[in-house]
């Protein structure tokens, strides 16, 4: 089946960095997508890995590695904005439109 | 640019009312999809159109839940005979290319069956 786990709350303190895995089981994979969401908002795009290994985008990277189906989301110097859900989600099914996503990591930081 | 809108922001219904769940996609997007999410859970695939096709609909939770997008635009989430257990937020999210890449999200619409 298909499936997403990824841990449900973390804690950092401000300036801090924190990695937020995940672990995936899909059929067919077509990359990997992670979304934040701060509270009662809509998640907003932060990246999408198709090959193994790490991308950088300012502050945020995001790795993957596909023979593992595992993906984290590192986030350097931690600002007190970046508290909110961070979504991992898979594409799945036969018309890749449908997207599984993991039930978020709530991560909370501290000053 | 203006991004997905959803309208109703929020909706209270009794149970057994029906709801209709408007989505404005970004002009000239492709794809559009509809997720519900329960509070502290992810968002759960309902049903995805690419233009005014409805491709996949495997997670419409039952047949009192129904989509149409029947210009390719504008897209209605349509709930009958609302229960209890349909209170959720509905997301709709919108991609200019087709499916699986990059998806914009609305703000969504609360429902709230009483």
């Amino acid at each position: 089946g298909q499936n997403i786990d990824q841990p449900t709350e973390m804690t950092a303190t401000e300036g801090a960095i924190v990695q937020i895995n995940c672990t995936y089981q899909t059929s067919g994979f077509n990359g990997l997508f992670w979304y934040q969401q701060h509270a009662g908002e809509a998640p907003t795009f932060l990246s999408y890995n198709v090959l193994d290994g790490l991308e950088e985008k300012g502050r945020f990277s995001s790795f993957l590695s596909r023979s593992k189906g595992y993906s984290y989301l590192l986030l350097k110097e931690l600002q007190m904005k970046d508290s909110a859900s961070y979504l991992c989600a898979a594409p799945y099914g036969g018309s890749q439109g449908n997207l599984i996503f993991g039930k978020g990591t709530k991560l909370s930081v501290k000053p | 640019g203006a991004g997905v809108s959803q309208s109703p922001r929020y909706k209270v219904a009794k149970r057994g009312q029906d709801v209709a769940l408007r989505c404005d996609p970004i002009s000239g997007h492709v794809s559009l999809f509809w997720y519900q999410q329960a509070l502290g859970q992810g968002p759960e695939f309902l049903t995805y159109f690419q233009n005014e096709a409805q491709l996949d609909k495997s997670g419409l939770p039952s047949d009192r839940f129904f989509a149409e997008r029947p210009e390719g635009s504008v897209s209605t989430l349509k709930i009958q005979r609302t229960q209890q257990e349909d209170s959720a937020v509905y997301l709709c999210a919108s991609s200019p290319h087709r499916a699986p890449y990059e998806q914009y999200f609305g703000p969504g619409t609360r429902l709230t069956v009483t």
